[in-house]
């Protein structure tokens, strides 16, 4: 069964250090989103993104944040310069057209120290 | 904007029944869904509703009133493999995107004792 594949499974960076979380959608489909998760708290969205540009974002995803699919197949969420608050799971997720299921991987647990 | 309350905690027995409940206000509700979440991993998914009524799959069924803001979940023969956490999130039409982000609850932490 096709899924949704995160690396890396654990990044740890410093205050201030861009990181890159990358993400493999499933192949044919077309929207794809960004939620985090911190450690015992709701799952948040962060971004959608569809046709090669952001639909929605929230609040949360500020100057700092951006989304590219570089290619065919990657979906990356970039940081800029990390802050402590910013340690969380993020989980990429996507979804078919005319589908409701949205699909995540396995999270990319994100340690700001 | 949107809120989600449900259970923080639940317990129950293996193959007994439990019902997870869910209530919502939300400015532009385009669906409910159910996702099981198992500690350290992913939300993967249950159940959808849009339209009121009850959808059963397999052990699993999950009840909407979209007049009442109301969700439920219904897990029967509870096996030790369902203490998860259950996460009732709703879909809001947004501004004018038909993404359609997820706005999820806290999530029901379900303990199933043998």
């Amino acid at each position: 069964e096709p899924e949704v594949t995160q690396t890396p499974s654990h990044q740890v960076t410093q205050m201030g250090q861009e990181v890159i979380l990358r993400c493999v959608p499933i192949s044919n489909h077309l929207y794809f989103y960004w939620y985090r998760q911190i450690l015992g708290q709701k799952v948040e969205f962060l971004v959608s993104f569809y046709n090669n540009e952001i639909s929605e974002k929230s609040e949360i995803f500020d100057d700092q944040f951006s989304v590219e699919r570089p290619d065919g197949s990657n979906f990356t969420l970039k940081i800029r310069s990390t802050k402590l608050e910013d340690s969380a799971m993020y989980f990429c997720a996507s979804r078919d057209r005319g589908l409701y299921e949205q699909y995540f991987g396995p999270g990319t647990r994100l340690t700001v120290t | 904007g949107q809120n989600i309350d449900q259970p923080t905690e639940m317990t129950a027995t293996e193959g007994a029944i439990v019902q997870i409940n869910c209530t919502y206000q939300t400015s532009g509700f385009n669906g409910l869904f159910w996702y099981q979440q198992h500690a350290g991993e992913a939300p993967t998914f249950l159940s959808y509703n849009v339209l009121d009524g009850l959808e059963e799959k397999g052990r699993f069924s999950s009840f909407l009133s979209r007049s009442k803001g109301y969700s439920y979940l219904l897990l029967k023969e509870l096996q030790m493999k369902d203490s998860a956490s259950y996460l009732c999130a709703v879909r809001d039409k947004g501004r004018g995107s038909t993404l359609g982000r997820l706005y999820f609850g806290r999530g029901t932490q379900l303990t199933v004792w043998p």
